[in-house]
């Protein structure tokens, strides 16, 4: 059972701080990884994708992927009230394309 | 530009009744997902369809049967709806490796 693990949280930082979020995933032939952010009540947006190894921008966003530990994070810079949601880690779980996802982080930015 | 829409928003159930939740995409995707949300337990894949004519099982496919009617659409069928069923659906397209993008949901109570 190929499985994405994350922390469940909920995780707290103030508004300005870094927030970090952590996600591992099982199945090394995977190739795609996602992070999606999701309002209570609200379907899953995604905010980054990140294919190769390393570190990818977008914004106050930054995505980390190394494929030997089979791990993958998000951090959001200078945090602020409106990135409280909860995110999702997801995976490519194989060569049809079939997504799987974590359970996911509640972040809370407190102002 | 709709992207995925889903059909209806909610729904309530008898137990024993049965229902089809609608999904269609206008983005040309080849793959399309059900999902189910419960607390703590994230998303979970019930069936995907990687291309028109296909369609396979995911992490928790009893109880559903799904059909891909053409590339716009894939619809997911209670036969005989149970309260363990009681979730929020999300209908899900992609291409290829790359990301999904989701529908607005479902909340379907079954009493």
């Amino acid at each position: 059972q190929k499985e994405v693990e994350q922390n469940s949280g909920p995780l707290s930082v103030p508004e300005g701080a870094i927030a970090s979020l952590n996600c591992t995933y099982s199945d090394r032939g995977s190739q795609s990884f996602f992070w999606y952010r999701q309002y209570s009540g609200k379907s899953p947006e995604l905010i980054m994708s990140i294919y190769s190894n390393g570190d990818k921008e977008d914004g106050r966003f930054t995505a980390q992927l190394n494929k030997a530990s089979q791990y993958v994070s998000l951090l959001i810079r200078d945090s602020q009230p409106s990135d409280s949601a909860t995110y999702l880690c997801a995976v490519n779980g194989g060569s049809q394309g079939n997504l799987i996802f974590g359970k996911g982080t509640k972040l809370s930015v407190k102002p | 530009n709709a992207g995925v829409t889903q059909t209806p928003k909610f729904q309530v159930l008898k137990t024993g009744q049965s229902m089809t939740l609608q999904c269609a995409q206008d983005m040309n995707h080849n793959s399309m997902y059900w999902y189910r949300q419960d607390p703590g337990m994230g998303l979970r894949l019930i069936y995907y369809s990687a291309s028109e004519g296909t369609t396979d099982k995911g992490e928790v496919p009893n109880g559903y049967n799904v059909s891909r009617l053409n590339k716009r659409e894939f619809s997911l069928r209670l036969e005989s709806a149970a309260p363990s069923q009681t979730s929020v659906y999300f209908c899900a397209s992609s291409e290829g490796r790359l990301s999904a993008f989701f529908g607005q949901g479902t909340r379907l109570t079954v009493v």
